[in-house]
């Protein structure tokens, strides 16, 4: 089935620092990618929506100067955290939407996480 | 955007018991409800799912029932084991985004 690889799975930085998180469809071509943010004992709240060659879209609340997101190949989305803050400590998770994998789950597959840790 | 509600946000069983858990959605374009299990720290994994055209969906002991007129969907697992402790969130979609419920404990006394 489709894999999505997201890398690192976790990273402590110093405030004030950027982070950069990778996520690859490793078997299929992600038009579309997703990136959510999990809170402990939180649901996952989606952050944004990248189109492969354009623009991300942001949901209401989410600062695209602050989280960066970049689509620039079919098989790789970056989200980069900028002058990141303790309170950006959280699971940030992508996912991939696989449209040519069938049915068997929308095409939505997800990539493992990364914790991040802003000391 | 679409809004997804769940209930409860805690639930406790006894180990053979059935477990229920239920959420609204408020955008009717919604077209696909899937249900996901997290273990602390991993990522969500996809338990079943339904699409609107479908009422109710089964795989062993776990079913999905959508309800499109009052828009809302429900799963239940009977005969519950101790290994279906985690935590369940519901999800639904329209053309692309998905939208998680904010998620239930599901906790199987032994």
């Amino acid at each position: 089935g489709a894999v999505v690889s997201q890398h690192p799975s976790r990273v402590i930085c110093k405030s004030g620092t950027s982070v950069k998180i990778e996520c690859r469809s490793l078997d299929f071509q992600a038009t579309t990618m997703f990136w959510y943010r999990q809170f402990p004992k939180q649901s996952l709240m989606l952050m944004a929506t990248s189109n492969e060659g354009s623009k991300a879209t942001y949901e209401q609340g989410v600062e695209k100067d602050k989280f960066l997101i970049n689509h620039a190949s079919l098989t790789l989305s970056t989200l980069t955290v900028t002058s990141a803050h303790p309170e950006d400590s959280s699971f940030y998770i992508c996912s991939a939407r696989d449209i040519e994998g069938g049915w068997a789950n929308y095409g939505y597959t997800f990539g493992s996480g990364t914790r991040l840790t802003v000391v | 955007g679409e809004n997804v509600e769940q209930h409860p946000s805690t639930l406790s069983v006894q180990e053979g018991d059935s477990a229920v858990i239920k959420c609204t959605y408020s955008d009717s374009a919604s077209n696909y409800f899937p249900w996901y299990k997290q273990e602390l720290g991993k990522r969500p994994q996809l338990i079943i799912d339904i699409r609107s055209n479908v009422g109710e969906k089964k795989d062993q002991r776990i079913a999905v029932t959508l309800n499109k007129t009052a828009k809302h969907f429900s799963l239940h697992i009977t005969e519950t084991q101790p290994e279906d402790s985690a935590v369940y969130f519901c999800a639904a979609t329209g053309a692309n985004n998905l939208f998680f419920g904010t998620g239930t404990r599901l906790t199987v006394i032994p």
